[in-house]
């Protein structure tokens, strides 16, 4: 069964640092997303992104955040200064159609900033 | 989008039926139902979605009154494994997918 991957599984970095988290989303799906979850809260919607541009984008998800679908399979979710309450795990997720709610979330990358 | 209310916790034995209630009272003449299931450490996973009356698929049923107030995730015959938070959700269609989580119900099953 086609699944989303993430890499990495784990990310460390320092306050201020800029870090990449990286997502393969299932080959024929078109519709990407990122989501956080910080510990023992809420999945929260960052971003979704479509034909090369941002579909929505929730108020977490100020300019220190971007994304980017750089090639034809991987699509990426850049924190440029990191904060300390940007520590969550992060989730990509893929969906075929646009406006479904049946999306698949890949394992997630979890971010410790130091 | 319409809120939701569920219950927090819950607690089964292994091989019983599990019924998850979710309200949502404001619930708009095109609004969808979805629920998803998340282990620990691990992504949320689509189990069902429904519109209207009764959906089922390998992995739950979901029943829908007529007024669509509510909904009821039915798990048949739980094992450990099926230990997690179950999140229900209402949207409508076509917008851009956004997925809005609430708390969520813990379900543990016990051996």
């Amino acid at each position: 069964e086609p699944e989303v991957t993430q890499t990495p599984s784990h990310q460390v970095t320092q306050m201020g640092q800029e870090v990449i988290l990286r997502c393969v989303p299932i080959s024929n799906h078109l519709y990407f997303y990122w989501y956080r979850q910080i510990l023992g809260q809420k999945v929260e919607f960052l971003v979704s992104f479509y034909n090369n541009e941002i579909s929505e984008k929730s108020e977490i998800f100020d300019d220190q955040f971007s994304v980017e679908r750089p090639d034809g399979s991987n699509f990426t979710l850049k924190i440029r200064s990191t904060k300390l309450e940007d520590s969550a795990m992060y989730f990509c997720a893929s969906s075929a159609l646009g406006g479904t709610y049946e999306q698949y979330f890949g394992p997630g990358t979890r971010l410790t900033v130091t | 989008l319409a809120k939701t209310t569920q219950p927090i916790s819950m607690d089964s034995y292994e091989g019983q039926e599990v019924n998850i209630t979710c309200s949502h009272n404001n619930i708009a003449t095109n609004d969808y139902i979805t629920w998803y299931q998340q282990f620990p450490s691990q992504g949320p996973r689509f189990i069902i979605q429904g519109y209207k009356t009764k959906v089922t698929n390998e992995v739950a049923s979901l029943f829908i009154p007529a007024d669509r107030k509510s909904s009821t995730l039915s798990l048949p015959r739980v094992s450990l494994s099926d230990t997690a938070v179950y999140y229900c959700l209402v949207h409508g269609s076509g917008n851009t997918g956004k997925l809005i989580f609430g708390q969520g119900t813990t379900l543990q099953v016990k051996p």
